[in-house]
């Protein structure tokens, strides 16, 4: 069992849309959460950053980490194209970080 | 204030040929991790350095080595190239361990 799973997509929404991320993940040490957005051939891109189970926003993004039942989720609000891209979750542990394989997002105008 | 960078931003080697990546970290940083991403998939730790040592390494065969100089810049070495060691390869700094990480653009490396 991997470390931390995300469902790979693609998921593609119409513009305007409400876009949900989720990944779980089986350690439950894991004490730092993270979402990285990736644009083709691009380094990951920090986009959220938490500790603590409930949730975080910023802007359009809101964080949310659920620490019982061991899933974390991004939610994106009002989508934009320019949102199109690869969104990668990480988790850290002992000074190790762990990353999903990336869910690819698709938002059509 | 600079980002995370790298250097070269692609590479075509053969196989068994040696490769040295290079990176330097954000302004303020001193911890630096390697990454190796293969298409498709999310990265995997190779190694990670701190005050010029090496505290954590994932799962990487002795092949992939590194160095942090003292102005905390690093080099990626790896030996005896395989096809299968076509990836890109990301440098993260941090300003300590356990902080947030922040990536480079990546070294796109191609073994034919």
């Amino acid at each position: 069992q991997k470390e931390v799973e995300q469902d790979p997509g693609p998921l593609s929404v119409p513009e305007g849309a409400i876009v949900s991320l989720n990944c779980t993940y089986s350690n439950s040490a894991f004490q730092y959460f993270m979402w990285y957005r990736q644009y083709s051939r691009k380094g990951p891109e920090l986009l959220m950053y938490t500790y603590s189970s409930g949730n975080k926003e910023d802007g359009r993004f809101t964080a949310q980490v659920d620490k019982s039942s061991k899933y974390i989720s991004l939610f994106i609000r009002d989508s934009q194209p320019s949102d199109s891209a690869t969104y990668l979750c990480a988790m850290a542990h002992n000074d190790k970080f762990y990353f999903g394989s990336g869910t690819k997002l698709n938002v059509k105008p | 204030d600079a980002g995370v960078t790298q250097s070269p931003t692609h590479l075509i080697k053969t196989r068994g040929q040696q490769v040295t990546l290079r990176c330097s970290p954000k302004s303020g940083h001193d911890t630096v991790s390697w990454y190796q991403q293969a298409l498709g998939q999310g990265p995997q730790f190779i190694f990670q350095y701190y005050e010029e040592e090496e505290r954590q390494r994932g799962n990487f065969p002795d092949r992939f080595s590194g160095h942090q100089f003292p102005n905390y810049s690093s080099e990626l070495n790896v030996n005896a190239l395989l096809l299968g060691d076509s990836a890109l390869y990301l440098c993260a700094s941090s300003g300590g361990a356990a902080d947030t990480q922040y990536f480079g653009p990546g070294t796109r490396l191609t073994v034919l």
